[in-house]
C-alpha cells in the first residue's frame, strides 16, 4: 500500500494553462507539505497544512493555491503556468505538528513540464 | 533561519570502498537532522535522523551519521558501498518547536564505480 501518493506522475502542459496535482496519504497523519525540486535538485518547501489549516506559506506566487478538502488530501492548483514552474513537486506528510519530531514521508513526485 | 550546506556536488566511489558525505548546518540551537536518499526517478526515502541522545545514529541500508555540535556537522557514512547506493543524497534540518518544513541541502550525487 502506498503511503503518500501523487497524481499525475508526469504533467506536460502549455504556458498559461491551469493545472492541479493531487496528493493523498493513508498514514493518518495530521500534517501535509508541498515541496518544489528545481532542475538543480534543490528542494524547497512551499506549503504545509495541519488538519486542513495552512501553517506555512513560503514566498510562493499567488498562482499556487493549495487546497485541503480533508486531512488526508492536499492538492496543489497552479494558475497561469509559467516556464519557471517546470520542476518536480513532492508531497509529504508527518504525524504531528509540535516540536517537529516526526519523520516526513514523501510521495514519488510529479514532474511538471511547462512548454 | 536554518540552512544546510553539502559541499560536494558529486562524489565517485569504487564499489566496496567506504563513503563519507559531508553536511554542515546553521541553526541557533540543536536542530533535528535528517539524511534522505533519492534514487533516479524516485521520491525521497529517509535514511536516518538525529533528534537527541547518542550522537552516532544508525540508519537503514547500513548507513550511519554522526552529529558533531562543535563542527555543526552531520556527516553520513557507510563502510562499504554497493552499486545500488548510487543516488542523490540530501541532508536536511528541521527547526525545533515549530511546524516548519525541512530545509534541504542541495544534494550530493553519488556515483559508484565498478
Amino acid at each position: 500500500d502506498t503511503a503518500v501518493s501523487q497524481t499525475p506522475k508526469y504533467l506536460v502542459t502549455q504556458m498559461g494553462n491551469d493545472k492541479s496535482i493531487k496528493c493523498e496519504q493513508n498514514l493518518g497523519h495530521d500534517t501535509m507539505y508541498w515541496y518544489k525540486q528545481d532542475s538543480k535538485k534543490f528542494l524547497k518547501i512551499m506549503f504545509s497544512y495541519n488538519n486542513k489549516e495552512l501553517i506555512i506559506n513560503e514566498t510562493v506566487p499567488n498562482r499556487f493555491s493549495p487546497k485541503s478538502p480533508d486531512k488526508a488530501h492536499l492538492n496543489l492548483h497552479i494558475n497561469s503556468l509559467e516556464l519557471g514552474d517546470s520542476a518536480v513537486y513532492f508531497c509529504a506528510s508527518s504525524r504531528g505538528l509540535a516540536g517537529f519530531t516526526d519523520t516526513q514521508y514523501f510521495g514519488p513526485g510529479t514532474r511538471l513540464t511547462v512548454l | 533561519a536554518q540552512s544546510v550546506t553539502q559541499p560536494d556536488i558529486h562524489i565517485t566511489v569504487s564499489e566496496g570502498a567506504s563513503l563519507e558525505l559531508r553536511c554542515n548546518y546553521s541553526y541557533g540551537a540543536t536542530p533535528y537532522l535528517f539524511w534522505y536518499v533519492q534514487s533516479p526517478g524516485q521520491g525521497l526515502q529517509l535514511l536516518l535522523k538525529y533528534f537527541s541522545g547518542d550522537t552516532l545514529v544508525q540508519g537503514i541500508k547500513g548507513f550511519e551519521a554522526e552529529f558533531k555540535r562543535s563542527q555543526s556537522s552531520f556527516n553520513l557514512r557507510k563502510p562499504s558501498v554497493h552499486w545500488s547506493d548510487a543516488a542523490e543524497y540530501f541532508c536536511a534540518v528541521g527547526a525545533r518547536g515549530g511546524a516548519d518544513g525541512l530545509t534541504f541541502g542541495k544534494g550530493t550525487h553519488l556515483i559508484i564505480q565498478p
